[in-house]
């Protein structure tokens, strides 16, 4: 079975563009989740999506946000960026609920110059 | 709010040594708990728990859960330089499927 992938692995943007990040979730997984990793925060969760509905949110400001496609896969989309931005986003897939074991994809490095 | 907390923030021990990593939660509507191991890029899992007591093995890894006391610990014995990491625990929110997780304790170890 595939594993999750991300795309692109890599990125560099400058401050106010935004940015579009990908996500193709384990096949049958319904749940995907959104994470910044940072080297002062850890992982910090961003949203999770499931059947094309945000169910959940995490405290990041509106310039962060994301979708799901009828094929579960899901992208995540960050507006006016900041030098702040610059982490690591995860994504996760999982079969229904975030509880249940999340398998990540590789990531995408994201640096905001 | 729900919280994991993970303890030590880095360990340095030798090769063959033993390590214990820690990992406390408040979290509600609690259920299972989950380590990952996280090389260079993507966490990959290593266990989920969601009985008190009872121990996971695989390998030299372990890790038992206390639902009383609110902790885990993952256990490494005979490490090597590929136990180099950064361990991570997260506990779900079955309330509202937030999956939380700590800071990581990172592992080095020398040869």
């Amino acid at each position: 079975k595939a594993g999750v992938t991300q795309t692109p692995r890599y990125l560099i943007k400058t401050r106010g563009q935004q940015v579009t990040l990908s996500c193709s979730p384990i096949s049958g997984h319904r749940s995907v989740s959104w994470y910044q990793q940072t080297p002062g925060q850890g992982l910090q969760f961003l949203f999770e999506y499931f059947s094309e509905t945000q169910r959940n949110k995490g405290n990041f400001p509106g310039r962060f946000s994301g979708r799901q496609f009828s094929n579960s896969r899901s992208e995540m989309n960050v507006s006016t960026l900041e030098l702040g931005d610059s982490a690591l986003y995860l994504c996760a897939s999982s079969l229904e609920y975030s509880g249940d074991t999340q398998y990540f994809g590789p990531g995408t490095r994201l640096t905001v110059l | 709010e729900d919280k994991v907390v993970q303890s030590p923030l880095s360990l340095v021990v030798h090769e063959g040594d033993t390590v214990t990593l820690n990992c406390s939660y408040e979290v509600t509507n609690f259920r299972s708990l989950l380590w990952y191991k996280q090389e260079k890029k993507a966490p990959t899992f290593l266990f989920m728990l969601t009985s008190s007591g009872i121990e996971k093995k695989s390998g030299r890894l372990s890790s038992i859960l206390d639902k009383k006391e609110l902790f885990s610990i993952l256990n490494i014995t005979a490490t090597q330089t590929g136990d180099s990491a950064v361990y991570l625990c997260a506990a779900p929110n079955f309330g509202n499927e937030k999956l939380t997780f700590g800071t990581g304790t990172r592992l080095t170890i020398i040869p």
